[in-house]
């Protein structure tokens, strides 16, 4: 089974300049998160989807941070415009949400470094 | 909200013995304790969970013990290996509605031939 896929997988921007994350999770897992994972911490939630709709973006700035999942499937996450303190690793996951069995899986991650 | 918190921040054992991380939490209605590793470059990957019907769970080298009523959980590493060298995580979620998951800090594990 493939896992989750993520690109791109490393991307260096300017302050004030915008970038985008794409997340592809794996086929007929209906629930998709974004983590930020700031160097030597723990990965932090930002916003989870079930199926196309939100279920929690209680930690997602939304004043310079959007996240979308049309239909259901794949998703992208967006920044605009980047801070120096955005520099971080952005973790997709997904999970099949089905009764008790409900492991995340993680991609990859995709680097971002704001200079 | 959830907060959870890891102890060590750094350990190194020497090959062949035995590796344990511990963590605490804070939300009682959290029933589901995931522990990730995670290499340089990667992703985390998921080595074991335990839900709290359950009080230990084992494979092969590892297992983790679950203690809700102090609320702390364990990970267990026998007979370590080079390759188990890597950044360990645990976390807590619940398993209805938000069940996105609460990290620990991360335990950096160096396991020395």
């Amino acid at each position: 089974e493939a896992g989750v896929a993520q690109s791109p997988r490393y991307k260096i921007i300017e302050k004030r300049q915008s970038v985008a994350f794409w997340c592809n999770p794996i086929s007929g897992h209906a629930t998709l998160y974004w983590y930020q994972q700031i160097l030597g911490q723990g990965p932090k939630l930002l916003i989870q989807f079930q199926n196309n709709g939100v279920v929690d973006d209680s930690q997602l700035p939304k004043d310079r941070f959007s996240a979308e999942r049309l239909k259901g499937v794949d998703s992208t996450l967006k920044i605009q415009p980047a801070k120096l303190e955005d520099s971080a690793v952005y973790l997709c996951a997904s999970s099949l949400l089905r009764g008790s069995t409900d492991t995340q899986y993680f991609g990859p991650g995709t680097r971002l470094t704001v200079l | 909200g959830e907060n959870v918190e890891q102890h060590p921040s750094t350990l190194s054992v020497q090959e062949g013995d035995s590796a344990v991380i511990k963590c605490t939490y804070s939300d009682s209605a959290s029933n589901y304790f995931p522990w990730y590793k995670q290499e340089l470059g990667k992703g985390p990957q998921l080595i074991i969970d335990i839900r709290s019907n359950v009080g230990e769970k084992k494979d092969q080298r590892i297992a983790v013990t679950l203690n809700k009523t102090a609320k702390h959980f364990s990970l267990h590493i026998t007979e370590t290996q080079p390759e188990d060298s890597a950044v360990y995580f645990c976390a807590a979620s619940r398993h209805t509605g938000r069940r996105a998951l609460t990290f620990g800090s991360g335990t950096r594990l160096q396991v020395q031939p």
